[in-house]
């Protein structure tokens, strides 16, 4: 059975530092992998997304994820995060020939001036 | 609409009672799910449909659960004679497409609450 840790329940950084949240997954098949981000009063929205191909993937503000299939990890990283970044985050797998998504418990990024 | 909606936002209700929640998805997208979140979780799959075929219920908690989307649009999530552990947050997604690699859109939610 698919299952997704997230090994951090809680990240305090400052502004400008840079960011891991880590992630990782079991599945014994192929998977697809996302990272969804929930601002405060938000709903979920999509950040990143690995299909296949490149194992890094990249977003729009400057979050990546690498897909590490040798340490089924796909940890999110960021260089200099903002304070609009503060927000909870989910990483999620799923797989082919199925329509089940597993979601972690989320992580919380918060941004300190 | 321009994204998923979802009514009632609050429910309060008594145990043993039943609820019904509805999920509006974005225009035109085939696929349709519902989650459940527990405070300090992340969204766990409930139900999935494509179209109006519910082709995975396997999150289903117990047979209190039931959904439907009959003309494969709207869909309503029913929780029959409610429990306090029923008490979370149902959300809705849909996809533009069937399968596992679409990206999901989600609502805002369903705060349920059974005293």
């Amino acid at each position: 059975a698919q299952s997704v840790t997230q090994l951090d329940s809680q990240v305090p950084v400052f502004e400008e530092a840079p960011v891991e949240l880590r992630c990782n997954y079991s599945s014994s098949v192929s998977v697809y992998l996302f990272w969804y981000v929930q601002y405060p009063n938000q709903g979920l929205q999509l950040l990143l997304k690995y299909l296949s191909g490149s194992t890094l993937v990249e977003s729009i503000n400057g979050f990546e994820a690498e897909f590490n299939k040798s340490q089924t990890s796909f940890h999110l990283r960021k260089p200099s995060v903002h304070i609009s970044d503060t927000a909870e985050y989910f990483c999620a797998v799923s797989q082919g020939g199925g329509f089940k998504t597993i979601f972690g418990a989320g992580t919380r990024l918060f941004v300190k001036a | 609409g321009a994204g998923v909606s979802q009514s009632p936002r609050y429910k309060v209700t008594k145990r043993g009672q039943d609820v019904a929640l509805r999920c509006d998805p974005i225009s035109g997208h085939v696929s349709l799910y519902w989650y459940r979140q527990a405070l300090g979780q992340g969204p766990e799959f409930l139900t999935y449909f494509n179209y109006e075929a519910q082709q995975d219920k396997s999150g289903l908690p117990n047979d209190r659960f039931s959904a439907e989307r009959p003309e494969g649009s709207i869909s309503t999530l029913t929780i029959q004679r409610t429990e306090q552990r029923d008490s979370a947050m149902y959300r809705c997604a849909s996809s533009l497409v069937k399968g596992p690699s679409d990206t999901q859109y989600f609502g805002p939610g369903t705060r349920l609450t059974v005293l």
